[in-house]
Formats: C-alpha cells, structure tokens, sequence
C-alpha cells in the first residue's frame, strides 16, 4: 500500500544549527512529493514541491530538499535555522490511484522545536 | 486575494449529534478538498469537491459527507458523532483540484481549520 514515513516525530535544534527532516515513501512509481508547514493554530503552508527534473528543489524560507529515487526520499534541509521555524512540518506525496484519481498522503509530521 | 476561510474555528458537540462545518475558498478556486487531521494519524483525506460535485472520496463511513455551492463555498456533515471524530478538519483549496494529477500552477492552500471536540 501506498505511504509516507515520517521516522522523527520531534526533533530539537539550537537556533543556528542545520535541519534535516526525513521523509521515505512507499508508491511503485515516481510520485509528486511536497513539503508542508503548519504553525500553530493555522493551516498548513507549501514548502516547496518536486515534479520532475532537478532532484535538488528550492522552497520558500530558506528550506531545500532532495529527492533520491533509489532511496524513495525527500528530505527537507535549511542550512540554519531560525527560532520561527518551530512548527510541525509534514511531507506529502501525489499518487494516482488504481481507479485512476489522483490523491495526496502525507506522513504524521515532525514537531520541530527550536532552542535559543 | 483573501485566504481560504473556515468556521467555526471550534466547536464542541456530543455523541450521537450532528455538525456542518463551512469553508469558503480562495476567490477564483473551484476545487475544495477536505481532511481530517488527528495526533498519530496525520492528515486523512476525506473528499474532494469541483463545480458542485463530488469527484474523489477517502476511506470514511457514510457519516461524512459534504456539498458545494455554486459559488464554492463547500459545507462538510458529519452525523451521528463518534468521540474518535474528535480531530482538526481542515479544507484546501485550488483552481482546478486533483483532476489528472497537480501542475507545477496547481497548489493546495489550506484554510486554518476547525477544531472539533466530541465529549
């Protein structure tokens, strides 16, 4: 079955330090993979997205990630984080089903806490 | 260009009640997906609605339903409530929704949701 690992479900980080937050998934071909934030008490904001092409994707608030087919992952980067970067950050991916719809799974997330 | 609004923010009801939540989309968005979010299971798809009609369902029990306005706006229903409905519902919206796969244009914009407490 299709799905979305999150192995780290809290990770702490002094204010500075680099992140790295995992993400594997499990779909037999090449999904669409995205990376979502959500602050506390809001709704979840687009990091970043890879369709194809360019394995290493730019996002918005300094982040990257690197998509690595052979070891079905996308990993979320940002070489220093900031103390408003705390929140919970969930990978995504876009699949087309059997049925032919297409729909999105996203892992459990990861509570990332800064320490100052 | 307002965001992707929802209400109630909170609500709190029994079991064996009723509850429609609402969610207005961003202005020009014809596609409003719905999810339920709880602690341990992420985000759960629930169903996706475009020009007023259905087009993609999760895996819920027939408790969950929902429609869309000509204008949009999509109403969620959830009848007979479970104390496991207890959860964060959140919608999404975008112009043309998951029809043939996303498009380097096509975002999901997430409202702020509605946090529901079945006791």
């Amino acid at each position: 079955a299709q799905s979305v690992t999150q192995p780290d479900i809290h990770i702490t980080v002094s204010e500075g330090a680099s992140l790295e937050l995992r993400c594997n998934y499990s779909y037999g071909a090449t999904p669409y993979l995205f990376w979502y934030v959500q602050s506390p008490g809001q709704g979840l904001q687009l990091l970043l997205k890879y369709f194809s092409g360019d394995t290493l994707v730019q996002g918005i608030k300094g982040f990257e990630a690197e998509f690595k087919r052979s070891q079905s992952s996308f990993n979320l980067r940002k070489p220093s984080v900031h103390w408003s970067d705390a929140a919970e950050y969930f990978c995504a991916v876009g699949i087309t089903t059997t049925s032919g719809t297409y729909k999105y799974i996203f892992g459990t997330g990861t509570r990332l806490k800064v320490l100052a | 260009k307002a965001g992707v609004t929802q209400t109630p923010r909170y609500l709190i009801k029994t079991r064996g009640q009723q509850v429609t939540l609402s969610c207005s989309p961003i202005s020009g968005h014809r596609s409003v997906s719905w999810y339920q979010q709880t602690p341990g299971q992420g985000l759960q798809f629930l169903f996706e609605y475009f020009s007023e009609t259905q087009r993609n369902k999760g895996n819920f029990p027939g408790r969950f339903s929902g429609r869309q306005f000509s204008n949009s706006r999509s109403e969620m229903n959830v009848s007979t409530l479970e104390l496991g409905d207890s959860a964060l519902y959140l919608c999404a919206s975008s112009l043309f929704g998951l029809a043939g796969g996303p498009t380097l244009q096509e975002t999901q914009y997430f409202g702020p949701g509605t946090r529901l407490l079945v006791l």
